[in-house]
């Protein structure tokens, strides 16, 4: 089955310090990967999304997310956290042999401490 | 529009009444995808339209729900005789240039 897998369902980290948040694949075919990030009582904007090009991607506000396929893994990182951070992240898909629709993780909420 | 519009923002309702709530997509974008949002859960796939093709209906829960949209223009998801378990956020995305962009959601409340 195609799925992604958040393995965090919250992370809380201090401010200033490095963030990590993790998201695995499985996918028979080259997924398309994305985290989007959602605010309270806001839709989702995208972070930034991997496309088969370059495996490190650089997203907006700081972060970026490495592709590994060795690791089926695309996990977001922040090297220095910031209170207006604190929110809930979704990693997501799109596999290449599937059907149209974009499959998310079940989010990870994060907390940022002052 | 600049963004994906939806209505209502909120709407609260009594188990076993009809609602219907509206997403307008941005313009020009074909695909069209509502997502359901229950409290403390991720997003779960409805349905998907793409132009003129028939719709992916794979992710309607029931046959309570159903999804209309006239060509690219707005779509309307209908929930008949809601039960307390339909309380959720619902998104609506379009698809312009591999991105969605998500609306705020409508997000319902059945009592």
């Amino acid at each position: 089955a195609q799925s992604v897998t958040q393995l965090d369902s919250h992370v809380s980290v201090s401010e200033g310090t490095p963030v990590l948040l993790r998201c695995n694949y499985s996918s028979s075919y080259s997924p398309s990967l994305f985290w989007y990030v959602q605010h309270p009582n806001k839709g989702l904007q995208l972070l930034l999304k991997y496309t088969s090009a370059a495996t490190l991607v650089k997203g907006i506000n700081g972060f970026e997310a490495e592709f590994k396929k060795s690791e089926t893994s695309f996990h977001l990182t922040k090297p220095s956290a910031h209170m207006s951070d604190a929110a809930e992240y979704f990693c997501a898909f799109i596999s290449s042999g599937s059907a149209r629709q974009l499959t998310f993780g079940s989010g990870t909420q994060l907390t940022v401490l002052p | 529009g600049a963004g994906v519009s939806q209505s209502p923002s909120n709407k609260v309702t009594e188990k076993g009444k009809d609602v219907e709530l509206r997403c307008d997509p941005i313009s020009g974008h074909t695909a069209l995808y509502w997502y359901r949002q229950r409290l403390g859960q991720g997003l779960e796939f409805l349905i998907y339209f793409q132009g003129n093709s028939a719709p992916d209906k794979s992710g309607l829960p029931s046959d309570r729900f159903s999804a209309e949209r006239t060509g690219e223009s707005v779509s309307t998801l209908t929930i008949q005789r809601t039960q307390q378990e339909d309380s959720a956020v619902y998104l609506c995305a379009s698809r312009g240039g591999g991105e969605l962009f998500f609306g705020e959601g409508s997000r319902l409340t059945v009592l």
